[in-house]
């Protein structure tokens, strides 16, 4: 069975920093999808990125962007210019090319102002 | 253009009554699942359910839950003889189809309190 690992339960920026937000995942499969969701307080979760496996090139999307260490099995999201509206959770997901996701247990971030 | 909803948005019921959750998904949408989130915590599957396949009940933690998706649309999630440990809020969340590219799309969840 896949799973998904984020060591970081809790992780705190100051407004404008770059913070990195880690995740490690266990397959045996060599084509499958990473995501990044996002639950701020009180609301509904929404994809933050996503990255295909067999893509070399690591995803962005305005100021977010992963590091995809495919050997390593290793998927970070890093925050740059954090915003007061980036505080969340953050949640790593692992999707096969059929079937259902595997979540990781989720990174609460607090940005400073 | 309608999201994910679900309903009712909070529910406050006494140990032992039953429960039923209700999750419409987006128009068009084939995968639909069923998750449980206890406070400040991640989230742990419970059963999904993709076209016309046979559910993935997997995660389901008892016999006291039970879960069907009616015409391929709305899905009801059922909580018999409800337990305090149950308390939490239940998300559902549907996408295209099950796996591959396709994201999830989440309702604002269903916030479950047995007294």
């Amino acid at each position: 069975a896949q799973t998904v690992t984020q060591s970081q339960p809790e992780m705190s920026v100051q407004e404008a920093e770059t913070v990195t937000l880690s995740c490690t995942y266990d397959t045996s499969e060599s084509d499958y999808y990473l995501f990044w969701y996002k639950q701020p307080p009180s609301r509904q979760m929404i994809l933050v990125i996503r990255q295909e496996a067999y893509k070399q090139q690591n995803a962005t999307e305005n100021r977010f962007s992963v590091n995809f260490q495919k050997a390593a099995k290793s998927f970070s999201l890093k925050i740059s210019d954090s915003q007061l509206g980036d505080a969340a959770m953050y949640f790593c997901a692992y999707q096969p090319n059929a079937g259902k996701s595997t979540f990781g247990d989720g990174t609460t971030l607090t940005v400073k102002p | 253009g309608a999201g994910v909803s679900q309903s009712p948005s909070n529910k406050v019921t006494e140990k032992g009554k039953d429960v039923e959750l209700r999750c419409d998904p987006i128009s068009g949408h084939t995968a639909l699942y069923w998750y449980r989130q206890s406070l400040g915590q991640g989230l742990e599957f419970l059963i999904y359910f993709q076209g016309n396949s046979a559910p993935d009940k997997s995660g389901l933690p008892s016999d006291r839950f039970s879960a069907e998706r009616t015409g391929g649309s709305v899905s009801t999630l059922t909580i018999q003889r409800t337990q305090q440990e149950d308390s939490a809020v239940y998300l559902c969340a549907s996408s295209l189809r099950s796996g591959g590219y396709n994201e999830q799309f989440f309702g604002p969840g269903t916030r479950l309190t047995v007294l």
